[in-house]
């Protein structure tokens, strides 16, 4: 199983470019890297996805270099209804019967 | 679509009690996870099915239960809870596909006092 390592937490401003990094060393070959969001309260919801390369959605993009040993998650020009904890997670959705196992995730607060 | 539902939202028990949480889903998923999260902390894998009647363990598997008669159900039963299973519980639904991500419910806040 592929253990994730994030910050506990990160504090930025409005208006700034968040960054948040997860190392994935032992990733498989057909792992996926997904982020998700998660606010108080509610389920952890999916943000973006990526194998390799960059991914960019309408919310944020993903930076992931060639050994995939890690991936960025990017938020850009950020709000305070940001503030929540991301997740990273390595695993193949779907079939193989992956334990799809969660790291501790960053909470990220996000000030005027 | 509905996406994953949970019922109850709360629920408070007793030590010893017994009770099922229930979750549904409407996207034919075969794949469905049950998950606890303890106050500030991550989630944690109780126990995941990859399809009707095939179930298997997670992290943290001891003192549940779980059944999976049909695609769309997959309960978590408590058979004798304990103040150590206060939690908020969410489960989740992928679909077949590598890249399919996790489908989440709004969750079930228990309390065992």
């Amino acid at each position: 199983l592929a253990k994730t390592t994030q910050p506990i937490s990160m504090d930025s401003y409005e208006g700034q470019e968040v960054n948040i990094t997860c190392s994935h060393n032992n990733i498989a070959t057909n792992d996926y890297i997904t982020w998700y969001q998660q606010f108080p309260s509610q389920g952890p919801r999916f943000i973006i996805q990526g194998y390799k390369t960059k991914v960019t959605n309408e919310v944020a993009s993903l930076f992931i270099p060639a050994d995939r040993k890690s991936s960025t998650l990017s938020l850009p020009r950020v709000s305070l209804s940001d503030t929540a904890v991301y997740y990273c997670l390595v695993g193949r959705g779907g079939g193989g019967g992956n334990k799809l196992t969660f790291g501790t995730g960053t909470q990220l607060k996000v000030e005027l | 679509n509905a996406g994953v539902t949970q019922t109850p939202k709360f629920r408070i028990l007793k030590i010893g009690q017994s009770m099922t949480l229930q979750c549904t889903q409407d996207m034919n998923h075969n794949y469905m996870y049950w998950y606890r999260q303890d106050p500030g902390m991550g989630l944690k894998l109780i126990y995941y099915s990859v399809g009707a009647g095939i179930t298997d363990k997670g992290e943290v598997p001891n003192g549940y239960n779980v059944s999976r008669s049909t695609t769309e159900d997959f309960p978590l039963r408590l058979e004798l809870a304990a103040p150590s299973q206060t939690s908020v519980y969410f489960c989740a639904s992928s679909g077949q596909g590598r890249d399919s991500p996790l489908h989440f419910g709004n969750g079930t806040r228990l309390t065992v006092t």
